[in-house]
């Protein structure tokens, strides 16, 4: 069974960084693209990013509005993805949830697998 | 970026009742839709991949259909476990953005 587990969350500081982990289990972590998405309190769900696995170079993208703040990285021999938040801004007050990517016939992308969730407040 | 847009955003209904939620995009995303449910306090769970592919262990009592920028999802007889916020979702390009939601509530 696939198994995604989030932790790091926590109340930060505007200007703060905080990093969250993705623990994942059941399936061959270094195999997938990982994927990070958060949700507002009350709000829809807003994609963050991804990091394609080692097979394809295990390259980035982000929403624009976290480029340059927010950086992805894996470590395949932990099976943990991870979400670096730089200089965090109350807007980034969210759950978020890291998710497995899956590709079928090489180009439809879905995201079948979801952790938990981890609230990040950030706030003064 | 690539806006969705779902309806109705809310949507009262009974149990046993067939419901229709309609996505539409922006911009032509062929069959680029995926589907999700979400229950408060959970994470979301992928019901429809590409348009009309049921994820495993989904019920078939969900459907998914439409390409290109009108899309619907339909459940056909509303059981209790049901209600819910569904939202759809864009993969055809990045950022993959969602619908704003369509909360499922019990008449």
């Amino acid at each position: 069974e696939v198994q995604l587990v989030e932790s790091g969350g926590g109340l930060v500081k505007p200007g703060r960084s905080l990093r969250l982990s993705c623990t994942a289990s059941g399936f061959t972590f270094g195999d997938d693209a990982m994927s990070w998405f958060r949700q507002a309190p009350g709000k829809g769900l807003e994609w963050v990013g991804f990091i394609r696995s080692k097979a394809y170079g295990g390259t980035t993208e982000y929403a624009a509005s976290m480029k340059g703040r927010f950086t992805i990285s894996r470590d395949d021999s932990k099976s943990i993805a991870y979400l670096q938040m730089n200089s965090l801004k109350t807007e980034d007050t969210a759950v978020y949830y890291c998710s497995r990517r899956r590709v079928w016939t090489g180009s439809y992308y879905y995201f079948d697998s979801w952790g938990q969730g981890t609230l990040v407040t950030v706030s003064s | 970026d690539i806006q969705m847009t779902q309806s109705p955003s809310s949507l009262s209904a009974s149990v046993g009742d067939r419901v229709t939620i309609t996505c539409r995009a922006s911009q032509s995303i062929s069959d680029y839709l995926n589907w999700y449910q979400q229950k408060p306090g959970k994470a979301p769970k992928l019901l429809i991949y590409v348009a009309s592919y049921l994820q495993s262990g989904v019920p078939s009592r969900f459907s998914g259909s439409g390409s290109g920028t009108d899309f619907t999802l339909t459940i056909s007889s509303l059981q209790p476990e049901d209600f819910a916020t569904y939202y759809c979702q864009q993969s055809y390009s990045a950022p993959y953005t969602f619908g704003q939601g369509t909360q499922l509530e019990i008449k």
